[in-house]
């Protein structure tokens, strides 16, 4: 069955970096996009952006633009999220989920929480 | 403050219908972008409803239902039942931002 594994919790300082991974499997993983979404305490879903492992070629929303970096590797069906200078306000769940650029998000990961304090 | 506003929580009993709207604009779903439709349970990833305004697919009940007309879309959940209980996104395509936006969510309590 189709799956989408996220790496797990993070405790990061304010000022580091993360980088959260998303393994898939039983599709054909260039098919698709990977999104990444992500939901602070308390708040509702934002999208981040995505990211085409066809292309390679990412999508960032307009809040996350210099922020945030996703890669893919192919050989691996593995996604990559990275976010920089990490503040408080970036404390949040992360899910990635399967869709295209278009459309809905049909498969969803199991959420990576990412906490930043010192 | 969220592009697409959904009403912050709903509730109905037990076999009631409940409507959940998402108010756009002609920048989103105005603008001929699909609504999309998801529920997150406590605990779990977020689950796709509805796709393309008003279909669901394989393995959604057809309780949920859901529709379209100018700039907003609507959520039409029939025989509540318990575990219908959570938060609900609808989700669009923003011109003017150039991405995918989502409502601020809202919060289905089953009474």
């Amino acid at each position: 069955q189709i799956q989408l594994v996220q790496s797990g919790a993070e405790v990061k300082e304010p000022g580091a970096s993360v980088k959260v991974s998303c393994k898939a499997s039983a599709y054909t993983f260039s098919d698709y996009y990977i999104h990444w979404v992500r939901q602070a305490p308390g708040q509702g879903l934002e999208w981040v952006g995505c990211i085409s492992p066809n292309s390679g070629g990412g999508d960032y929303a307009q809040n996350f633009q210099g922020k945030v970096t996703m890669t893919s590797d192919t050989s691996t069906s593995t996604a990559y999220m990275e976010l920089n200078r990490l503040t408080s306000d970036d404390t949040a769940v992360y899910y990635c989920a399967r869709g295209h650029f278009f459309g809905g998000l049909d498969y969803w990961g199991q959420g990576a929480p990412v906490t930043v304090s010192s | 403050q969220s592009v697409l506003t959904q009403p912050p929580s709903v509730s109905g009993a037990p076999g009631q219908r409940v409507t959940i709207s998402c108010t756009g604009s002609s920048s989103n779903i105005g603008a001929d972008f699909d609504a999309y439709w998801y529920q997150h349970l406590p605990g779990t990833a977020p689950k796709l409803l509805i796709y393309g305004n008003t279909n669901r697919p394989s393995g959604v009940p057809d309780r949920f239902s859901g529709s379209k007309s100018g700039s907003s879309a609507s959520l039409t959940i029939t025989g509540l039942q318990a575990e219908d209980e959570g938060d609900y996104y609808c989700q669009s395509y923003d011109r003017s931002l150039s991405g995918r936006v989502f409502g601020g969510g809202t919060k289905l309590t089953v009474l």
